[in-house]
């Protein structure tokens, strides 16, 4: 089972639809969590943080459940741009460098 | 510098040569990353510097990849032996301060190719 794992999709949705993405991870000690923006053939962006309480950037919400060990991201009022491959990043416990799970593409259609 | 630079940013060499990989990290930035990148995958882990010295470099994948730091600034990533598995994107990142609680600034790679 990999450490951080993600639906790699694609997610094929209409232009104004809303998607969620959810992540899982392997260890309940992990204390930090991201979400990363990759463009095709681009470095990764840090897109937001993930708070416990969860928090909200424009269109972005990103949650966090520590009792089932998964963080989500809800893109509202999808655009053409938001077409990318999100990748979601937990530091793991006693690990000194970020985790990255393999990403999720999305393409959004006219 | 304003962001992460790498150089170059494209590397086709021969298998079994040797190759150096070089990345700027921004200014101030005390933690440097080396991670590399394989199509249809995430970024997976290779070496972290804090300053000079190699604080993690669990991720390294055998004796032939090294990397160095020697002022605290500039990295190398240096692969000895080259084999077409480590064909991938190698990007650097640093940020501000030790440890992953803050993210990352990503280069936007070197794309190495061994034939």
């Amino acid at each position: 089972r990999k450490e951080v794992e993600q639906d790699p999709g694609p997610f094929n949705v209409p232009e104004g639809a809303t998607v969620a993405f959810n992540c899982t991870y392997s260890n309940s000690a992990s204390q930090s969590f991201f979400w990363y923006r990759q463009d095709c053939r681009k470095e990764p962006k840090l897109l937001m943080s993930v708070y416990s309480s969860g928090n909200e950037d424009g269109r972005f919400t990103a949650q966090l459940n520590r009792a089932s060990q998964y963080i989500s991201l809800l893109i509202r009022d999808s655009k053409l741009s938001d077409s990318a491959t999100y990748l979601c990043v937990v530091n793991l416990a006693g690990r000194r460098a970020l985790t990255f799970g393999s990403g999720t593409r999305l393409q959004v259609q006219p | 510098g304003a962001g992460v630079s790498q150089t170059p940013s494209n590397k086709v060499t021969e298998k079994g040569k040797y190759v150096e990989l070089r990345c700027d990290p921004i200014s101030g930035h005390t933690a440097l990353y080396w991670y590399r990148q394989s199509l249809g995958q995430g970024p997976e882990f290779l070496i972290y510097f804090q300053g000079t010295g190699a604080a993690d470099d669990s991720g390294l994948p055998n004796d032939r990849f090294f990397a160095v730091r020697p002022e605290g600034s500039v990295s190398t990533l240096k692969i000895q032996r080259t084999e077409r598995g480590d064909s991938a994107v190698y990007l650097c990142a640093s940020s501000l301060t030790a440890g992953p609680n803050y993210g990352y600034t990503f280069g936007s790679g070197t794309r190495l190719t061994v034939v």
